[in-house]
């Protein structure tokens, strides 16, 4: 079992609020992720991160915003949550030399 | 943008006996590729994942097979068990092709256990 934690496990919220996502690692991890996955169906990349003070962008464009201010942690932000934006959101990190990514549970998700 | 994909959303298999989850992709540049089995409520976990310089790798139960002449990578999970009952997602990584430094995922195959 890889450590990586995500909460909340499950979110249901109005249109309009602002909401966190929360990732933790305790495996020294540089590198960290965050995809998006909706029932069923293949998981898209939305933000990465090499290290603190680094923030990229995905391949799916994403509304979210996200931060790396310290190693083990990368939240994931949504100023003005809307009903597009339900969704399983998937938090991964690795190693700086290897690729295989260890993922957390997960955050499902609903904006009503 | 290039992107992996498998053949069957779904595959029902008698237990005990063996399956094989294929997945085609379309980035000949690609040099990772990673299977993950991921159970309902949970995340991805991570199975095996091979390298373009090899042609089959074994784990525990499960071997990879990459076919980089026509670009297909297979899962074999051998005596399926209850437990393997999911969904199985190929991915490969996405710099390779141009894309961001990441995972690209396949649509995945959901694996149904038949008693």
């Amino acid at each position: 079992e890889a450590d990586i934690y995500q909460t909340p496990r499950y979110l249901v919220i109005g249109t309009g609020k602002k909401i966190t996502l929360e990732c933790s690692q305790t495996m020294g991890h540089d590198k960290m992720y965050w995809y998006q996955q909706d029932p069923g169906m293949e998981l898209h990349l939305i933000h990465y991160s090499y290290g603190v003070n680094s923030t990229e962008k995905g391949d799916l464009s994403s509304e979210s915003t996200v931060s790396r201010i310290r190693t083990e942690h990368f939240p994931l932000t949504l100023e003005s949550a809307r009903p597009s934006h339900t969704s399983q959101y998937l938090c991964a990190s690795s190693e700086w030399t290897f690729e295989t990514q260890y993922f957390g549970p997960g955050t499902r998700l609903l904006v009503l | 943008g290039e992107s992996v994909g498998l053949h069957l959303p779904t595959l029902s298999v008698q237990e005990g006996d063996n399956s094989i989850i294929n997945c085609a992709y379309s980035n000949s540049a690609s040099d990772y590729f990673i299977w993950y089995k991921q159970e309902s409520g949970k995340g991805p976990q991570f199975i095996i994942d091979i390298r373009s310089n090899m042609d089959k790798r074994q784990g525990q139960r499960v071997t990879v097979l990459l076919n980089k002449t026509v670009k297909h990578l297979s899962l074999q999970i051998a005596a399926t068990q209850p437990g393997d009952s999911a969904v199985y997602f190929c991915a490969e990584n996405s710099r390779s092709g141009g894309g961001a430094d990441g995972l690209t995922f396949g649509k995945g195959t959901h694996l149904i256990i038949q008693p």
